[in-house]
Parts: structure tokens; C-alpha cells; sequence
């Protein structure tokens, strides 16, 4: 069993929905939460970063952590053609980016 | 400003041969990553350098991986006898200060095709 698992998709929806993507994860000691988005040929860009449980928004953008069930996930509310993009989790259990567990991505498509 | 950049965009090369792989970072950027992304896995740490500080070679695969950094400017990555499970996209990052959880700033990659 991998430490973080995440649905590779690809997941694909119409323009204005609202996604969900989401990592389970198998350490309960991780602390240290976040979400890149990468765009084809492109390096991960952070999007959202999140300490320990409970959720964070930005924008159309909601992190939450549910560390209870080892689960977290990334709501974009009002999805646009330019969110499509590879989504990434990573985590982990001390604040340093070289100690992080990355999934392996979701890859979504926002049809106009 | 500019951001990270990294060349050769693309690479293929035969199996054995060493290949040579630059990043530039954003400049006042002290801290500097190389990753490796390969299909179907996660990414994986390489190695770190910060300032003039000993790199950080604990994600390095084996020896025939090396880095340099002159600095706080460039770094290149070198991988001696290619192998094909070397084939991945090698990502430079880099960021500001000593936090060692700075935002990372990625470059676009390398594409290593080695046949």
C-alpha cells in the first residue's frame, strides 16, 4: 500500500461545476498538508497549504483535512476551462518540502 | 520577473551515456531542489542545496547521480550511464530563505527519454 494514494482520474466536467479531488493517506503522524496544480509541460505550482486538521479557502478554492479518517480533499467551486490541470497532494510529518510524499496526481478537464 | 528556468526542455539519449542537466533559478532564490517525476510514481526528492551549505544528497538513487550549485546560481545535474528507468522529467525548484518549507517555485522540467 502506497503512503498517499490518489485517483489518477481523468476526471472530466463542464464548465461552472463544482470538483472534488481528493488523497487518503496511511501515516496519521502527517501534519503538513498541501495541493500543487500542474499544467501540461509544466513545473507543480502550491495552491493551498494546510496545517493539521480543518479547512482553508482561497477563492473558489477549499483545502480540507480529515485526519480522523486519513482523508483530505480540494474543492474548486465554479470550475473554469483554465482549471484544467493535474492536481497534486503531498504531505508530511515535519514542515520540510524534502520530506514530502507526493501522490501521483488527478488529472481534470473543465469542458466550456 | 523570471521564473525558474531549466534546459534542455527535451533530451534522448542512449542507454549508457551521461547526460547534463542545467536549472537557473530565481535569482535571491538560496534554496534549490532537483525532483524526479516518473510515470505513474510520485515525485521524489534528489537532492537540496541551500547558500553554501553541504547539499543535502539523500534522495540521490545512486552513484551516478550527481549535482552542482556555484553559489546561489546555477545548478546542473549530471547522470552518468544513462539507464532507461532513468526516462522521467527531472524538476528543478527553488525558494526563498532557510524555512524549509518555503513556497517552491517550479521550473517547466527536463524530459529524459533514454533508449
Amino acid at each position: 500500500q502506497k503512503e498517499v494514494e490518489q485517483d489518477p482520474g481523468p476526471l472530466s466536467v463542464p464548465e461552472g461545476a463544482i470538483v472534488s479531488l481528493n488523497c487518503t493517506y496511511s501515516n496519521s503522524a502527517f501534519q503538513y498538508f498541501m495541493w500543487y496544480r500542474q499544467y501540461s509541460r509544466k513545473g507543480p505550482e502550491l495552491l493551498m497549504y494546510t496545517y493539521s486538521s480543518g479547512n482553508k479557502e482561497d477563492g473558489r478554492f477549499t483545502a480540507q483535512v480529515d485526519k480522523s479518517s486519513k482523508y483530505i480533499s480540494l474543492f474548486i467551486r465554479d470550475s473554469q476551462p483554465s482549471d484544467s490541470a493535474t492536481y497534486l497532494c503531498a504531505m508530511s510529518l515535519t514542515g520540510n518540502n524534502r520530506k514530502l510524499i507526493w501522490g501521483l496526481g488527478t488529472s481534470l478537464a473543465v469542458n466550456p | 520577473g523570471a521564473g525558474v528556468s531549466q534546459s534542455p526542455s527535451n533530451k534522448v539519449t542512449e542507454k549508457g551515456k551521461d547526460v547534463e542537466l542545467r536549472c537557473d533559478p530565481i535569482s535571491g532564490h538560496t534554496a534549490l531542489y532537483w525532483y524526479r517525476q516518473r510515470l505513474g510514481q510520485g515525485l521524489e526528492f534528489l537532492i537540496y542545496f541551500q547558500g553554501n551549505s553541504a547539499p543535502d544528497k539523500s534522495g540521490l538513487p545512486s552513484d551516478r547521480f550527481s549535482a552542482e550549485r556555484t553559489g546561489e546560481s546555477v545548478s546542473t545535474l549530471t547522470i552518468q550511464r544513462t539507464q532507461q528507468e532513468d526516462s522521467a522529467v527531472y524538476l528543478c525548484a527553488s525558494s526563498l530563505g532557510r524555512n524549509p518549507l518555503a513556497e517552491q517555485f517550479f521550473g517547466p522540467g527536463t524530459r529524459l527519454t533514454v533508449l
